[in-house]
């Protein structure tokens, strides 16, 4: 059964504290992305990755980190420089990182208390 | 930068009867993608339709087609004969075909409601 998983769905961080979000696909993609969705709003592309230990930022990096290790792997840590971090996070992956479909996770909501 | 616009914060449509979602985009290029994805209340972004700019012909799937206006920068979204699973956020994307350009440009949605 072919998909995009993220974890946990549901995530509580302090004030101050990194959280790590997963984000694994077993579609044989090469490209992967993040994105974050505030009420209200589309989704903003903070970080994607074209092939394995490679990545790049996009519009709102700023205090986020990805690693791309294996293939099948792009995780997202939110760091304490986030000054915002309350929010909804997708991942999503693509075949290839040029005209193809992007398709999306279930998400994870991350809110900060 | 390109930018999306969907003008109708909200839309609702009777079952079996059939709506248009409004999507309007700005960029200099000639050669783009545009998608409609549908969020429903689990949220998970699911692909409803995606156009190839260079192709005059509308896309269609299933229910669901597109009026694609290049010169007039519109991409807008026919739905028939409207389901009550139907009703989702929706929105417009852009993507741009030039290698580097990998993000998709969100339009802020439309939240569809379809009442039995």
């Amino acid at each position: 059964d072919g998909g995009i998983t993220q974890s946990p769905k549901y995530l509580f961080r302090k004030e101050g504290q990194n959280v790590t979000l997963s984000c694994e696909q077993n579609l044989n993609h090469d490209a992967m992305y993040w994105y974050r969705q505030d009420p209200g709003q589309g989704l903003r592309l903070i970080y994607y990755s074209q092939i394995v230990n490679d990545f790049q930022k996009g519009d709102i990096a700023e205090g986020y980190s990805v690693s791309r290790e294996k293939k099948e792997s792009f995780p997202l840590t939110v760091t304490s420089a986030q000054k915002n971090p309350t929010a909804f996070y997708l991942c999503a992956s693509s075949i290839r990182g040029g005209e193809d479909t992007q398709y999306f996770g279930p998400g994870t909501r991350l809110t900060v208390l | 930068a390109q930018t999306v616009t969907q003008s109708q914060p909200e839309m609702s449509v009777q079952e079996a009867e059939t709506v248009t979602l409004s999507c309007t985009y700005d960029t200099s290029e000639s050669d783009y993608y545009l998608f409609w994805y549908k969020q429903p209340p689990s949220r998970q972004m699911i692909l409803v339709i995606r156009q190839e700019a260079y192709k005059q012909q509308n896309a269609t799937e299933n229910r669901f087609s597109v009026n694609f206006q290049k010169a007039a920068k519109s991409f807008s979204l026919k739905i028939s004969d409207s389901q009550l699973g139907d009703a989702a956020m929706y929105f417009c994307a852009y993507r741009s075909v030039f290698q580097g350009a990998q993000k998709l440009v969100f339009g802020q949605g439309t939240r569809l409601t379809i009442n039995p």
